[in-house]
């Protein structure tokens, strides 16, 4: 029974489409993240979510458009996909956010852009 | 802002070695400090944590603590198995600067052979 669930967890697709990335958590935690990490493993955040309230958003470009339908769920839409989107993408949630303690973390989207 | 720094890898160690994996941070006020572990192929999972001054966070035969005069949160285990093989990622929350993010190392991987 997966705590944090992404889908799909393997993504190939063409610069100028357009795909979403898909994660949920049973945990009951209040606050979900997406991080992106690199070719080098460096992992940085891009978004966070408290009871669906957006808390961070990390200069992040607009093509990129997260969305919480309700505090189990935290979806990723990405526009016109670039080259430079190639990562892995990475889910999380933790039980607040004002002082985050143990995150939570998916298995990860891989996202290839060609 | 703050931010946390990692030694570079790869770390290549014969199986029951010693193993230090250097951390320093740059934070005002009082963060927690974390170590995550990401094993091939899967999401990143907390290793150990330490909140205060002089706190050791211990998991698995690793341990850290939090030294506030040198401002770092080096890892050590005094044997490492091959199933240790992994990224390991020091990480900082709740500093002064940063409400509601984990700020994360580089990554540094670790071999282990036989």
């Amino acid at each position: 029974d997966t705590a944090v669930s992404q889908t799909p967890k393997y993504l190939v697709t063409q610069m100028g489409n357009d795909k979403s990335i898909k994660c949920e958590q049973n945990l009951g935690h209040d606050t979900m993240y997406w991080y992106k990490q690199d070719s080098k493993k460096f992992l940085k955040i891009m978004f966070s979510y408290n009871n669906k309230e957006l808390i961070i958003n990390e200069t992040v470009p607009n093509r990129f458009s997260p969305k919480s339908p309700d505090k189990a769920h935290l979806n990723l839409h990405i526009n016109s996909l670039e080259l430079g989107d190639s990562a892995v993408y990475f889910c999380a949630s933790s039980q607040g956010y004002q002082n985050t303690g143990e995150l939570f973390f998916g298995e990860g989207s891989r996202l290839t852009v060609l | 802002g703050d931010s946390v720094t990692q030694m570079e890898g790869p770390v290549t160690l014969s199986e029951e070695a010693f193993l230090t994996i250097n951390c320093t941070y740059t934070a005002t006020g009082y963060p927690s400090l974390f170590w995550y572990v990401q094993y091939p192929g899967e999401g990143l999972q907390l290793l150990l944590k330490a909140t205060k001054a002089d706190d050791k966070g211990s998991n698995k035969g690793f341990e850290a603590t939090y030294r506030k005069e040198t401002t770092s949160f080096h890892l050590e285990k005094g044997s490492v198995q091959v199933s240790d093989s992994a990224v390991y990622f020091c990480a900082l929350s709740g500093g002064s600067g940063n409400t509601g993010k984990l700020i994360f190392g580089q990554g540094t991987t670790l071999q282990v052979k036989p």
